[in-house]
């Protein structure tokens, strides 16, 4: 079975803090990827990475910076967190991408949902 | 803007009945779809996905894809009240490590 972890369920700051959300998996995956889920606008995909050290943008990439040192490690840093951070955030991870049949299967972490104060 | 849409619901069905639940895309490229539950407080667990025109069933649950239309569906036979939850369809965007997702279709099952 697929497991990835995250490091907290729940978590509160304070603004001006700096965050760091961990995610680890354990199956060798080589992509890994952060969203944040807020209600009425979905799934939206802040970072990804696709290969240790390798990053790229999503969609809503300000205000956040990544990490990936190791294989199955993915950090997403909130450098000074804001009132409209407050949101849940889910770590997913697959496998390569392949040409024959697509993006192989994302499979979610448990979630991480920050308050910010 | 590629782009997966969804209604919202809630969509209601008697405890027992088939539940339809669909989905539509505009990025023409993509070639895998994907099907999530999501209870409330809960992340997105796999339920399906299909990246061949036709049909696709595993259990209660069967993927439905038309290339042509650039249209999903999900049919969930026998629905239970287990099966309230959201269900969020997802797109490749196609050559990318990326998926697009709706914002989901909330299910109601009544007992």
């Amino acid at each position: 079975d697929v497991k990835v972890t995250q490091s907290s369920r729940y978590l509160v700051k304070r603004t001006g803090e700096k965050v760091f959300l961990e995610c680890v998996q354990d199956m060798d995956h080589e992509n890994m990827f952060w969203y944040r889920q807020d209600p009425g606008l979905g799934l939206r995909l802040i970072y990804f990475s696709y290969d240790v050290k390798m990053k790229e943008k999503g969609d809503i990439p300000e205000g956040y910076s990544v990490s990936r040192e190791k294989k199955e490690r993915f950090s997403l840093i909130l450098e000074s967190a804001s009132t409209n951070q407050t949101s849940m955030y889910l770590c997913a991870s697959s496998l390569v991408f392949t040409t024959t049949v697509g993006t192989d299967t994302q499979y979610f972490g448990p979630g991480t949902r920050l308050t910010v104060l | 803007q590629k782009e997966v849409e969804q209604n919202s619901g809630p969509l209601s069905v008697p405890e027992g009945a088939i539940a339809s639940l669909n989905c539509t895309y505009s990025d023409r490229g993509s070639q895998s779809f994907f099907w999530y539950r999501q209870y409330s407080g809960k992340s997105p667990e796999l339920i399906m996905f299909i990246y061949s025109n036709g049909d696709k069933e595993d259990g209660r649950f069967t993927a439905q894809l038309n290339k042509a239309s650039q249209y999903v569906s999900l049919l969930i036979r026998d629905s239970q009240p287990s099966d309230s939850a959201t269900y969020l369809c997802a797109g490749e965007s196609s050559g990318t490590y990326k998926y697009i997702f709706g914002t989901g279709t909330r299910l109601k099952v009544l007992a």
